[in-house]
């Protein structure tokens, strides 16, 4: 079964500062990765996705994440936060061909003036 | 313009009262879940069904029931066995090989 760990269940960063919010994930066989970003009181929208083919992910919103297949890690940054950023992110996983996705418990990042 | 689209926004459900909150979407994805949030908890999986007229329990069935009698609707219903329903509700979709989409979820309150 696969399974996701998001670490950090808070983040607190300065504006312009940069973040890294991360995510490992446990699973047996290929998987595909995903980041999304919650509003207050809104659904889930996608961040980025890892398939296949280049390890570093470029997303919306001037994030990326790079997928680490030794270390089981898909770790989402940001080189310079802003207010706008303020949200919750959550990473998720599904193993290849499947459709059920696996979340993490959510990173809160709060960024500061 | 494809997605999944929640109501009510807004729910209030007073003590012993079944509701049903609906979730539908327009983006031919054979797939749908239910999700509950609560604040600190993240995402928990209620239900989810991978085909018309079959679905399964995810980790928190208890106390809610699902249907699945057309591939563009998944409703959920909230009954009086459920004894702590407050919290935000999210329905999502998946297609083969690619993403979910989320609904801008419903907040449920007991009152």
């Amino acid at each position: 079964a696969q399974s996701v760990t998001q670490l950090d269940s808070q983040v607190p960063v300065f504006e312009e500062a940069p973040v890294e919010l991360r995510c490992n994930y446990s699973s047996s066989v290929s998987v595909y990765l995903f980041w999304y970003v919650q509003y207050p009181n809104q659904g889930l929208q996608l961040l980025l996705k890892y398939l296949s083919g280049s390890t570093l992910v470029k997303g919306i919103n001037g994030f990326e994440a790079e997928f680490n297949k030794s270390q089981t890690s898909f770790h989402l940054r940001k080189p310079s936060v802003h207010i706008s950023d303020t949200a919750e992110y959550f990473c998720a996983v599904t193993r290849t061909g499947a459709n059920n996705l696996f979340f993490g418990t959510g990173t809160r990042l709060t960024v500061i003036p | 313009d494809g997605g999944i689209t929640q109501s009510p926004k807004y729910l209030f459900r007073k003590e012993g009262q079944n509701v049903t909150l609906s979730c539908e979407q327009n983006l031919n994805h054979d797939a749908m879940y239910w999700y509950r949030q609560d604040p600190g908890q993240g995402l928990r999986l209620i239900y989810y069904s991978q085909i018309v007229n079959d679905f399964q329990k995810g980790d928190i069935a208890e106390g809610y029931s699902v249907s699945r009698e057309k591939k563009e609707s998944f409703p959920l219903t909230v009954t009086s066995a459920q004894k702590n329903p407050t919290a935000f509700y999210l329905c999502a979709s998946t297609g083969s090989y690619t993403e979910a989409f989320f609904g801008q979820g419903t907040r449920l309150t007991v009152v």
